[in-house]
C-alpha cells in the first residue's frame, strides 16, 4: 500500500475485554513501532521490530500489552483486559531501517468504558 | 521525567503571521531532532529535521533553530496560513541505535484568516 495502514480506527471495549490492533507497515520496511498517544500529549514508545524480531519493548505499560510481528510484516499488538487507563490512540510507524524516517498510521482510537 | 519539554500548549497566529514554537531537551544522546504535523484523525507526519552539527535548517516556508549549548531548538513558520492549523510536535532520538522517538507534549497551532 502507499503507507501505513490501521485497523480498526475505533475500537470501544468494555473493561476486562481483550483487544486486538493491525498494523500493516509499508512494504519493504523492516523496522516497525507501536506507540501510544494520550489525549492532548505526544505519542510514547511502546515497542519496536526488526523484521520479526521484537528487540525492545521496554515502552510497554504492563504484562497485559502483547506485541508481535510474526512474519516481519503485518502486526498485532495486544492488550488483555483493558483498564480504562488504557482509552488512547494507539500509532503504528514503519521506517526502511532503525534510524530512517518514521511513516506513521492514522492510528487507532481505543475507547476502554 | 520529560526529556523533551515543549511551549507554547497552544498558540493562535493571524494569517500571514510567524509562528514560532521552542523545545528542550535534556539528554545530550540525542542527536536528531524532528518536528511533526498532526491533523486530527491523521498519524503525525514528518515536517523538518535537524542534526546538532548544524545551527539552522530551512524548507521553504519552515525552519528549525539549535542552539546545541542550551539544549534548545525551535520550529519557525514563516507567512503561516489556516491550512498550517494544526499540532506540533518535536521530538528527539538518540545515536546509534538508540531508535526511539521522544515527543514533546505538543502545540495546537491555530492561523486565523
Amino acid at each position: 500500500g502507499a503507507g501505513v495502514s490501521q485497523s480498526p480506527r475505533y475500537k470501544v471495549a468494555k473493561r476486562g475485554q481483550d483487544v486486538a490492533l493491525r498494523c500493516d507497515p509499508i512494504s519493504g520496511h523492516v523496522s516497525l513501532f507501536w506507540y501510544q498517544q494520550a489525549l492532548g500529549q505526544g505519542p510514547e514508545f511502546l515497542t519496536y521490530f526488526q523484521n520479526e524480531a521484537q528487540l525492545d519493548k521496554s515502552g510497554l505499560p504492563s504484562d497485559r500489552f502483547f506485541a508481535e510481528r510474526p512474519e516481519g510484516s503485518v502486526s498485532t499488538l495486544k492488550i488483555q483486559r483493558t483498564q480504562q487507563e488504557d482509552s488512547a490512540v494507539y500509532l503504528c510507524a514503519s521506517s526502511s531501517g532503525p534510524n530512517n524516517e518514521q511513516f506513521f498510521g492514522p492510528g487507532t482510537r481505543l475507547t476502554v468504558l | 521525567q520529560q526529556q523533551v519539554k515543549q511551549s507554547p500548549q497552544s498558540l493562535i497566529v493571524q494569517k500571514g503571521g510567524i509562528s514560532i514554537i521552542n523545545c528542550a531537551y535534556e539528554n545530550t544522546a540525542f542527536d536528531y531532532f524532528p518536528w511533526y504535523q498532526q491533523f486530527p484523525g491523521k498519524g503525525p507526519a514528518l515536517l523538518i529535521a535537524i542534526r546538532p552539527d548544524v545551527s539552522e535548517k530551512k524548507e521553504g516556508r519552515f525552519t528549525i533553530s539549535f542552539n546545541k549549548s542550551a539544549k534548545q531548538f525551535s520550529l519557525h513558520i514563516m507567512d503561516s496560513q489556516p491550512g498550517d492549523s494544526a499540532t506540533y510536535f518535536c521530538a528527539a532520538r538518540g545515536r546509534g541505535s538508540n531508535y526511539k522517538l521522544t515527543f514533546g507534549k505538543g502545540t495546537l497551532l491555530t492561523v486565523n484568516p
